[in-house]
């Protein structure tokens, strides 16, 4: 089975300042994993996933995360936030009935100015 | 890219009523599809897995006679929740997964999601 815990219901960062949001995660298999992004009323949209390979993953808008199989984690940064980032991110890990994600319970970012 | 497109976005109904809500992939063929729901301010909870042509896998502690799901094609499922009741209020979020090879394969695409009230 799998699990994923995103630290931190929220989180606050100043425009301009670095933005972490941290996942770690447990799986029996080696994981695939994803960061996703909602902004409200919406669905969600991909930023980045680890599949295998390159540890370090890039996504969408200035996102990356880094695979840390040491410490089961995958932690999500941006060197600079905007505005824009402003949204509910969540971190999720490939597994629950037939391949469906399990997802974990989001972090909600906040974007000062 | 591969777009999912959910229907309706907001549907409000009396308590006692069913509701269907369609997830369609616009453009590329879904031989799998999932629905999840979640409650305000929640995660995500994977509801249940479809495939083409086959009857859905229920996720544990979800009532199959309750939410009726149907993928007849390709390119859409369905939920319907049936004799709806206040507690079943949320927002369903659908995604979608391509056939190996083709557009959208090995890529859960989500839809908008349909927030559903029920008074």
């Amino acid at each position: 089975a799998q699990s994923v815990t995103q630290l931190g219901s929220h989180v606050s960062v100043s425009e301009g300042a670095l933005v972490l949001l941290r996942c770690n995660y447990s799986s029996s298999v080696p994981p695939y994993l994803f960061w996703y992004v909602q902004y409200p009323n919406q669905g969600l949209q991909l930023l980045l996933k680890y599949t295998t390979g390159a540890t370090l993953v890039k996504g969408i808008n200035g996102f990356e995360a880094e695979f840390k199989k040491s410490e089961t984690s995958f932690h999500l940064t941006k060197p600079s936030a905007h505005m824009s980032d402003a949204a509910e991110y969540f971190c999720a890990v490939k597994g629950g009935g037939a391949d469906g994600l399990t997802f974990g319970k989001g972090t909600h970012l906040i974007i000062q100015p | 890219g591969a777009v999912v497109s959910q229907h309706p976005s907001w549907v409000i109904c009396k308590s006692g009523t069913s509701v269907k809500i369609e997830c369609r992939s616009l453009d590329f063929q879904a031989t799998t599809m999932f629905w999840y729901r979640q409650f305000p301010k929640q995660s995500l909870m994977l509801m249940a897995t479809s495939n083409e042509g086959s009857k859905a896998t229920y996720e544990q502690g979800v009532e199959k006679d309750k939410f009726l799901i149907n993928h007849a094609s390709l390119t859409l499922s369905t939920l319907t929740v049936t004799s709806a009741h206040p507690e079943d209020s949320s927002f369903y979020i659908c995604s979608a997964r391509g056939s190996q090879g083709a557009v959208g394969a090995n890529v859960l695409t989500f839809g908008a999601g349909s927030r559903l009230t029920v008074l």
